[in-house]
């Protein structure tokens, strides 16, 4: 079954717009991962947030993580158009199961 | 570059055949993972190992089966493949067993096309 899933499944915004998307999950974890897919590539990793962090930011990126409701949320502030791509959250323990993913389409 | 590297990048065989994959984790990355994405599917875990044994199966199918060899590199073996089989498979590799939240790093996956 899924661990994480992301939500939504689609989503299109102009360029310098915030993008936001969100991830939850089943069971208790260990951390969660964030990554980014450009069509048919590979998944590059983004960002890990541990089960006892509640937010962690990496330049344009924020994430957060709320345990108590089993869900994380990734922010992309001032999007760009090579932002555009699906992402992925990543959630588990030892290993990491993912949902399908959110189709983000930045329009310049 | 994410360090895993992955051969072959395409792969097109028929049905019934088998086909092998393989996965040179990062330097020095004892967990190996292997995953299947497809376009109904989504990105499906199907089995770790670590240091050569294995740590934890997912949704992988009887007819696929792995290993992790002593140099660390993985393969994974497709077979008596099915249409259904076709998807992009994912190698990614971590430095630990994943229990205290190493980042899992993807290599660029190996187009399999069934026909």
């Amino acid at each position: 079954s899924q661990q994480g899933e992301e939500d939504p499944q689609a989503l299109s915004i102009q360029e310098g717009e915030n993008a936001t998307m969100n991830c939850s999950y089943k069971t208790s974890i260990n951390n969660l991962q964030w990554y980014r897919q450009n069509s048919g590539r590979g998944l590059v990793h983004l960002i890990l947030i541990r089960s006892n962090e509640r937010e962690k930011h990496s330049g344009r990126l924020r994430v957060t993580l709320d345990t108590s409701k089993k869900s994380s949320s990734l922010l992309i502030t001032a999007s760009r158009a090579a932002d555009t791509a699906s992402y992925f959250c990543g959630a588990g323990s030892y290993q990491l199961t993912f949902g399908k993913g959110t189709k983000l389409s930045v329009i310049p | 570059d994410s360090g895993v590297t992955q051969t072959p990048k395409h792969l097109i065989t028929a049905t019934g055949q088998r086909v092998t994959l393989r996965c040179s984790p990062r330097s020095g990355d004892l967990s190996v993972y292997w995953y299947q994405q497809s376009l109904d599917q989504g990105l499906q875990f199907l089995i770790q190992y670590y240091n050569g044994e294995e740590r934890a199966k997912g949704n992988i199918l009887e007819r696929f089966s792995a290993q992790q060899f002593p140099d660390l590199h993985s393969e994974l073996n497709l077979s008596s493949l099915e249409l259904g089989d076709s998807a992009l498979y994912f190698c990614a590799s971590s430095d630990g067993q994943g229990s205290t939240g190493n980042t899992i790093y993807f290599g660029e996956g190996s187009w399999l096309t069934v026909v």
